[in-house]
């Protein structure tokens, strides 16, 4: 069954960096197009970025453009958020998620199918 | 970007009630790229309906989508206890947004 486990998360200083991970299994990691979404506490749920199977396309929201970096090594099965310049509304639950549908279905767009557990930054000086 | 509104943002039902959400686009959907997502307390979100009308793998045929354009609706036929949560809807036409969500609680 598709699993995605979360990690990197932690509590970091105003305009510091932090890296998460998202490892994935039970899937073909390589042809599916991934996403970060976080949750603030309490909040509702943010798109953060997309990055497409084979890495060839990139997408931000506004709100992270500039500051934040996704990628992926599909050798590793692995998505990676970088993420830069951190501020305190940067607080969130961060989410991987993976595409509805592979690569191969023709789709230039999908809901998210599934989601890992999530992985909590906090920013506080 | 497309802001999406959903509505109401509690709605207080009983078990075997049927709960009716909506979600309204600031433009139009044209593909009914739009999708549902049900999320309890520490959970991660689970698909519900995609498409604005197609139920996800394992999704109970009392959830069903309907709506295009700029208004769709999210029914549950008959509230199951395991039904009251929060429901996201999110389009995926024009980058992604998601709207700011609909509490079902037990009245």
């Amino acid at each position: 069954q598709v699993q995605l486990v979360e990690s990197g998360g932690g509590v970091v200083q105003p305009g510091r960096s932090l890296r998460l991970s998202c490892a994935a299994s039970g899937f073909a990691f390589s042809t599916y197009g991934m996403h970060w979404v976080r949750q603030a506490p309490g909040k509702g749920l943010e798109w953060v970025a997309l990055i497409w199977y084979d890495g060839s396309n990139k997408f931000y929201a506004d709100s992270v453009k500039g500051r934040f970096t996704i990628s992926r090594d599909n050798s590793k099965h692995t998505l990676y958020l970088q993420m830069n310049s951190l501020r305190a509304e940067d607080t969130a639950l961060y989410y991987c998620a993976r595409d509805l549908y592979d690569h191969w279905s023709g789709y230039y767009t999908a809901p998210l199918s599934d989601w890992g557990q999530g992985t909590l930054v906090t920013v506080s000086s | 970007e497309i802001v999406l509104t959903q509505s109401p943002a509690t709605l207080s039902l009983s078990p075997g009630e049927r709960a009716t959400l909506s979600c309204g686009a600031s433009q139009s959907v044209y593909t009914n790229y739009l999708a549902w997502y049900q999320q309890k307390p520490g959970l991660a979100p689970r698909l519900l309906i995609y498409d604005a009308s197609s139920r996800a793998t394992g999704i109970p045929d009392r959830f069903s989508g309907s709506g295009s354009g700029t208004d769709f609706t999210l029914t549950i036929s008959r509230l199951e206890p395991e039904d009251f949560a929060v429901y996201y809807c999110q389009q995926y036409d024009s980058s992604f947004t998601f709207g700011g969500g609909t509490k079902v609680e037990i009245k």
